[in-house]
This record gives C-alpha cells, structure tokens and sequence, in this order.
C-alpha cells in the first residue's frame, strides 16, 4: 500500500503558465515533506519542503502547499519554464531521523 | 563540497553473477539510505544505516540483496545472485539528523 500517492503520471503546461502537481498521503504520522526534481540520468535533487506546523512554503518560482487536514500537498510553479521540464517526487517523512518515502513522481513537461 | 558518489555508474551483468554497488557518503553525514527505482514500483527503500547500524531492511527483496556499512563513510549493496528482474537504478543517499537528503547519480544495473 502506497503511503505518498501521485496520481498524475505526466502533465503538460505551457511555458509561463502555472504547473500544478499534487500528492496525497495516508500516514497522519508524517510532518515533513519534501518535493525532488529528477533529470534523466541523474540522482534526484532537493528542491522544496514543507513542515506539518505550516501550510505554505514559498522559494522563488516554487510554491509548496499543505493541507493538513485532506492529506494533500501540491507544488505550484510560476511561471514555468522549459528547464523545470522533469520528474517530480513528492516525500513526506515522520519525526525521528526516518527515511523518506516517495510516491512514484510526476513527469512534467512544459512546453516554449 | 562532493556530493555522495556511486560507483559504478553502468552495471551489465550476466544472470546468476554477483554484483556490488559501492557509495562514498557525503563527510559529516549520519544517515545511509539505498533506494532502487523500477517503472512499476518508482523510488524504493530498500534499507538504511543511521550510525553505521542497519536500522531497517525490510525493503530488501530477498535474501540475495545484502547491504553493509564498514565504516561511517562508506557502503556497499551486494545482490547475489543477480537476476534480470534486479535491473533497475540503484540510488544511495545520505543526511545528517533531520536534514534534507541528498542522493547520488545513480547506479544502473541491467542483469541479462
């Protein structure tokens, strides 16, 4: 059973749109959450996270969003851009030094 | 700063052969995770150190996988034998405490 769920295997946006990606967990012992961009090629590299005690986390063009209380977080990208075209992971982890679980990503393509 | 290495970047092997991923942690880090990413399955845990101790292998397919850690820089994953359903990428990340983790490029295995 999946514990970090992204239901949409692709999207496709057009350059200087807004890129939506979402993830839905079922763990309510998850308090951290973290969004990995992959390139082809390339181990996956962090890009954004959020804590439990939150419902926004802004850093750039990348916006992270909590919602505690559905078990749902999305990753907002604005405007986006050819080079943000890759896989998306999305993590949660609960306290303690434990490891992160992934869901199964979200290829984003955006399109000049 | 080097980031975590993993060698060997590409693995092509013949079935019923052993094979040993290696991955140099990254200094000061604490925390050893070994993922495997598979089309069916996305970004896996297989097993993860913390200290130098295996504190969870329950990832671990089967008795065939093996995972050590000599020493508080380094780490090994052995599969033998192979089998061509062990084809996959093989990421070994590290953190230190609570922190983000950060992985390698990968290590690519094809058993045929």
């Amino acid at each position: 059973d999946q514990q970090v769920k992204q239901n949409s295997p692709s999207l496709s946006v057009q350059e200087g749109r807004i890129s939506i990606l979402n993830c839905d967990y079922t763990n309510s012992m998850f308090d951290y959450f973290l969004w990995y961009k992959k390139y082809p090629a390339e181990g996956p590299t962090f890009l954004i996270s959020i804590s439990s005690i939150k419902d926004k986390n802004e850093d750039g063009r990348f916006t992270v969003f909590l919602n505690k209380s559905a078990k749902h977080l999305s990753l907002h990208i604005v405007p986006s851009q050819p080079g943000d075209s890759a896989v998306y992971f999305c993590a949660a982890r609960s306290s303690g030094n434990t490891p992160l679980v992934f869901g199964k990503g979200t290829r984003l393509s955006v399109i000049a | 700063d080097a980031g975590v290495i993993q060698s060997p970047r590409h693995e092509v092997t013949e079935m019923g052969q052993e094979v040993t991923l290696r991955c140099k942690l990254i200094s000061g880090h604490n925390s050893l995770f070994w993922y495997r990413q598979t089309m069916m399955r996305g970004l896996e845990l297989l097993i993860y150190f913390n200290n130098n101790v295996p504190i969870d292998d329950s990832g671990m397919p089967e008795d065939r996988f093996s995972a050590k850690m000599p020493n508080a820089s380094f780490s090994t994953l052995k599969i033998q034998p192979s089998e061509p359903r062990d084809s996959a990428v093989y990421f070994c990340a590290s953190s230190f405490r609570r922190d983000t983790i950060y992985f390698g490029e990968g290590s690519w295995l094809t058993v045929v």
